[in-house]
């Protein structure tokens, strides 16, 4: 069956980095794009981008394309979001999520950010 | 970047109410719009891909519809495990943004 295991909780202080990783089984890991989702306390679900595991192109939103960098390791199945110059408002829980139409998603890594 | 709505915001319902969500893009994204059920503390949910496309093992009562822009999702008799947040997103283009969300909860 498709898994999506993501890495544990992090707690980070401003101006550091947090990465995020996402392990794929259950199904063929470069034949679908993974995206990666969070969800601010008390916000609504944000797109932060997406790669392509067979190429490792991505696709990164406006709002974080300085900051975010995915990667994958096709060796282990392993997807990895990486955001720098933490802040406050990135306290969130970071999903990654299997293909354009996210069928399958990760249970979720939280990230607090604070001093 | 394309823009998406919802509305309602929130709905307060009861077990067996038909309840509609409506979700508009800002320009056309064909019919590719995805519907999302999450519960508080869980992953998000696909329900609805392509706009009408049930994913297998979702209930029947949900349902999507398209008129240009504008897309509904449908519950056609509310059941105690349906109350939850309901997002669109549309993935015609980058960035594959989502609508602000729709809460469901008992009346």
């Amino acid at each position: 069956q498709v898994q999506l295991v993501q890495s544990g909780a992090e707690v980070k202080k401003p101006g550091a980095s947090v990465k995020v990783s996402c392990k794929a089984s259950g199904y063929t890991f470069t034949g679908y794009y993974m995206h990666w989702v969070r969800r601010a306390p008390g916000q609504g679900l944000e797109w932060m981008g997406r790669i392509n595991p067979n190429s490792g192109g991505t696709n990164y939103a406006q709002n974080f394309q300085d900051r975010v960098t995915m990667t994958r390791d096709t060796s282990i199945n392993t997807a990895y979001m990486e955001l720098s110059s933490l802040r406050s408002d990135d306290t969130a829980v970071y999903y990654c999520a299997r293909g354009d139409a996210s069928d399958y998603w990760g249970q979720g890594t939280l990230v607090t950010v604070s001093s | 970047d394309i823009q998406m709505t919802q509305s309602p915001s929130s709905l307060s319902a009861s077990v067996g109410d038909r309840v509609t969500i409506t979700c508009r893009a800002s320009q056309t994204i064909s019919s590719y719009l995805n519907w999302y059920q999450q519960k508080p503390g869980k992953a998000p949910k696909l329900l609805i891909s392509a706009a009408f496309s049930l994913q297998s093992g979702v209930p029947s009562r949900f349902s999507g519809s398209a008129s240009g822009t504008d897309f509904t999702l449908a519950i056609a008799s509310l059941q105690p495990e349906d109350f939850a947040t309901y997002y669109c997103q549309q993935s015609y283009s980058i960035p594959f943004t989502f609508g602000p969300g729709t809460k469901v909860d008992i009346k």
